[in-house]
């Protein structure tokens, strides 16, 4: 059974700013890894697939990178909008979470 | 683009089942896989199980195996996720997505049915 493990669990960036949210697995799973962001109250949504892919309508300040074990999400310029919890996923298995909140 | 609606909340006491309904419209529904995964209040996203209705294969994760059945009806492009012997931690919101850029990935989500367990 493969694990997925988030870091940080929460993560304080001020808009404008960079952030870079990591996920591991507990093994290599290729590039076939996916980002989804959750607002509360909301169904999460799907930012980014195949480790670099981004999702239909998904704006480009989001970019996905690496492969095997090691993976990062990166939001290049934080926006309002983007204060969410981020998961990471590979077939069955979703990460912890990362929360970005407001610094 | 695919656009799924869930079925309404749900209050059901324990050792009951509950069955929730997942109507997919847009796209070919045998097309892409619709998986089942649900959110404790104030944790994480746990999958549940995937169905592929061109297949009529369903898989689940072993922490359901025996308690949880997912269907797909192609004649109203309806998947179903049944779950029995309700306790109260199975308390969560409960959602349903499709696999279209992939079996593996969630695409499109529903807007999520909470089931309540309590007596």
């Amino acid at each position: 059974e493969i694990v997925m493990t988030q870091s940080p669990a929460t993560l304080s960036v001020s808009p404008g700013e960079r952030a870079t949210l990591s996920c591991r697995a507990s093994q290599s799973v290729s590039s076939n890894l996916a980002w989804y962001q959750q607002k509360p109250g909301q169904a999460p949504r799907l930012l980014i697939y195949g480790a670099s892919t981004r999702a239909t309508g998904i704006p480009a300040r989001f970019s996905g990178s690496g492969s095997g074990t090691e993976f990062t999400l990166t939001i290049s310029s934080l926006q309002s909008e983007d204060f969410a919890v981020y998961y990471c996923q590979q077939y069955e298995a979703f990460g912890g979470g990362t929360k970005v909140e407001i610094k | 683009q695919v656009q799924l609606v869930q079925s309404g909340a749900e209050v059901k006491k324990p050792g009951s089942s509950v069955k929730v309904s997942c109507k997919a419209s847009g796209g070919t529904f045998s097309s892409y896989t619709i998986s089942w995964v649900r959110q404790a209040p104030g944790q994480g996203l746990e999958w549940m199980g995937r169905i592929i209705p061109i297949l009529g294969i369903a898989n689940y994760a072993q922490k359901f195996q025996g308690r949880v059945t997912i269907t797909a009806d192609k004649s109203t492009s309806t998947a179903y996720m049944e779950l029995s012997s309700l306790r109260s931690e199975d308390t969560a919101v409960y959602y349903c997505a499709s696999g279209v850029s992939s079996w593996f990935n969630f695409d499109y989500w529903g807007q999520g049915t909470l089931v309540t367990v309590s007596s």
